[in-house]
């Protein structure tokens, strides 16, 4: 069954810290990973996409990396601000079948605190 | 212009209601999505168009009539609705190119309570 799973499912962090949030996904074959971020309310923001052959990707302070051969990836946000505080949704995309299907993962719930 | 609208932001109806969900977008995208989402739950695809033609349903109760009017606009027609169908019902849209990894853009999304 393909499945995205994420953790943690809730992180706190102050302030100017570092954080990582995982992704792991068991979708095949495999397209490309998206992650995205939800602020409450409000539609999901593509932060960054990666295909198979890529392993690394920023945008600004967020930098996302994919090991396709174990089916993970990791957002790494640096020096996090309050406005970072929002759901991180890693989102997989198959190859063939209902292509434009997207599998969602279930979000890390981020909350920067001053 | 890289938006996706959608009206109205909030929306309330009663269970015997007919209410309508729009969308638009003006990047040329070809393909138009409808999602729902509960509370702390990821979105949930139901419908997709590609090229103006429905390609996916969900199995999603026909109380959801969805339709595609031209290339740039997307709505959701809802009828009888039950109050577990208050959501957030969100679009996206992406260029329609299955050999590419296109991002799907949303919308702010439509807030809806049934009572």
């Amino acid at each position: 069954k393909n499945q995205v799973e994420q953790s943690p499912q809730s992180l706190i962090i102050l302030e100017g810290k570092n954080c990582t949030l995982q992704c792991n996904y068991t979708v095949s074959p495999f397209s490309n990973l998206r992650w995205y971020k939800q602020d409450t309310g409000r539609g999901p923001v593509s932060l960054t996409i990666m295909t198979f052959s890529e392993n690394t990707k920023s945008n600004g302070r967020y930098t996302a990396t994919l090991d396709a051969d174990t089916k993970q990836s990791s957002l790494h946000i640096t020096a996090s601000q309050l406005s970072d505080s929002a759901s991180y949704i890693c989102v997989v995309r198959g190859y063939g079948g209902a292509t434009n299907k997207l599998i969602f993962g279930t979000g890390t719930l981020l909350a920067v605190q001053p | 212009d890289t938006e996706v609208t959608q009206t109205p932001k909030h929306l309330v109806m009663g269970m015997t209601n007919k209410k309508s969900l729009k969308c638009e977008q003006h990047m040329g995208h070809r393909a138009m999505y409808w999602y729902k989402q509960k509370a702390k739950k990821p979105p949930e695809l139901m419908f997709v168009y590609s090229y103006e033609k429905l390609s996916i349903n969900e199995s999603v109760p026909s109380r959801f009539s969805p339709e595609c009017p031209n290339s740039s606009l997307l709505n959701l027609h809802l009828h009888a609705l039950q109050p577990e169908d208050s959501a957030l019902y969100l679009c996206a849209s992406s260029q329609d190119r299955s050999d590419l990894p296109t991002t799907q853009y949303f919308g702010p999304g439509t807030r809806l309570l049934v009572l």
